[in-house]
């Protein structure tokens, strides 16, 4: 059964720094692997999707990676700002639950000025 | 601009009173899916439809039901809401269920069981 696992579950930086989040899953049969935003009481927004071929995706300051044989993604967030602080999840998609994403719990990140 | 829209964004029941949840989306995606969100907690989904065929997740409790009526709606019905059912509740939909296809997601409607 496939697990993701986010740690840590929490993160506070100052302001400017870059910083990485980390994702590890435990399947590596997975279709694509994604990095969701989630400002405090409200939904999600998908940041980036890389496929299980792809080794990295960007994204303005944002580069997400994959080494689907280890089990693990990052999220590298370049030049951190205070807009940046959010719950970031990743989650994969499973190739054998047709739909289903498989989340991690998320890390809290907050930037201080 | 607003692409997956959930009414109400807050909605306060009573224990074992029905609620009715509402999603509606303009991007004429064909599936459309419900996930739980409790706090500090991964989304969970309950249910998903493809275009008419819906999909109950095995762990769903029967207390939660779905309907969608049309292409760009999506109904989430509580029955008998009970103190665990307090949760976020995001609505989701993609164009397909392929696998390369991102998932957009509604802002959510906080449900609080009094």
């Amino acid at each position: 059964k496939q697990e993701v696992t986010q740690i840590p579950a929490a993160l506070s930086v100052p302001e400017g720094e870059n910083l990485v989040l980390n994702c590890s899953f435990t399947d590596s049969a997975i279709y694509n692997l994604q990095w969701f935003r989630q400002d405090p009481g409200k939904g999600l927004t998908s940041l980036l999707l890389i496929q299980s071929s792809q080794r990295e995706q960007t994204s303005g300051r944002l580069n997400a990676s994959l080494d689907k044989s280890s089990g693990r993604s990052t999220l590298y967030i370049a030049a951190s700002q205070p807009g940046d602080s959010a719950t970031y999840l990743c989650a994969v998609r499973q190739k054998d639950s047709n739909y289903q994403l498989i989340w991690g719990a998320g890390t809290k990140l907050i930037i201080k000025p | 601009d607003a692409m997956v829209i959930q009414n109400p964004r807050y909605q306060v029941t009573q224990f074992g009173k029905p609620v009715t949840l509402s999603c509606s989306q303009t991007l004429n995606h064909n599936v459309m899916y419900w996930y739980q969100q409790k706090s500090s907690q991964a989304p969970k989904l309950l249910f998903h439809y493809y275009d008419k065929d819906f999909n109950n997740e095995a762990d769903t409790p029967d207390n939660f039901q779905s309907r969608r009526p049309n292409t760009s709606f999506c109904f989430l019905d509580i029955r008998s809401p009970g103190l665990g059912d307090a949760a976020m509740y995001l609505c989701a939909t993609s164009r397909d269920p392929g696998s390369s296809v991102t998932q957009y997601f509604g802002p959510g409607t906080r449900l609080l069981v009094l």
